[in-house]
């Protein structure tokens, strides 16, 4: 069964660090895979993607605090969260797109973050 | 402020036909291509409409997809209780450059 699996959420102090990671069954990381929040009470926002060739994208809102990665040996999806803010708590689904033409078709049930002093 | 724009809301009777709007420019559906997700609370989303148009298997055909200039749009016939949920558009936003959503449409079967 294909699967993505998010971990690493959690509360975490403003200005803090968290890496998330989505380990991925029967689905290879190495597709394009993108990171997406919801807030509170908010509608879905896209975050940041990293295309099979490798070329990474991010939201303005992320821009040079977040960092995607991923280790196609442990078939595992990473999104590294630098200088938290309030406004980063969320749930972060992350979601792979199994074909060139059928965007984020795949996803994970999402891991929360609560940034909070 | 989203990008793509979406009606926050839309209603109808079991049976009857919505159909949802997203509104864009140049740089993004007028450009690329839209997609559309139903989303359920709790749940993950899932893809409903790819390339304006086309259902992934297992998508009813009651869902249909298309695409006008800068706009896209999603109908639902013969709606459904089971089809209350929050619905978004995505497109490829060549100015950003990256993906965005639109702000949601939550539908309401009355």
């Amino acid at each position: 069964e294909v699967q993505l699996v998010e971990s690493g959420g959690g509360l975490i102090q403003p200005g803090g660090s968290l890496r998330l990671s989505c380990a991925a069954s029967e689905f290879s990381v190495s597709s394009t895979m993108s990171w997406v929040r919801q807030a509170p009470g908010k509608g879905l926002e896209w975050v940041s993607l990293v295309f099979s060739r490798g070329s990474t994208y991010y939201a303005d809102s992320v821009e040079g605090r977040f960092t995607i990665s991923r280790d196609n040996s442990k078939n595992t999806l990473y999104l590294q969260m630098n200088s938290l803010r309030a406004e980063d708590t969320a749930v972060y689904f992350c979601a792979g797109d199994s074909s060139g033409n059928r965007p984020m078709d795949v996803w994970g049930q999402g891991t929360t973050v609560t940034v909070s002093s | 402020q989203s990008v793509l724009t979406q009606p926050p809301s839309a209603s109808g009777t079991p049976g009857q036909r919505v159909t949802i709007s997203c509104s864009g420019s140049t740089s993004n559906i007028g450009d690329n291509s839209v997609y559309w997700y139903q989303h359920l609370p709790g749940t993950a989303p899932k893809l409903l409409i790819y390339t304006n148009d086309q259902r992934p298997s297992g998508v009813p055909d009651r869902f249909s997809g298309s695409k006008s200039g800068t706009s896209g749009f999603l109908a639902i016939s013969g709606l459904r209780s089971e089809d209350e949920a929050d619905y978004y558009c995505l497109a490829w936003d060549d100015s950003l450059p990256g993906r965005v959503f639109g702000g949601g449409t939550k539908v309401t079967v009355l």
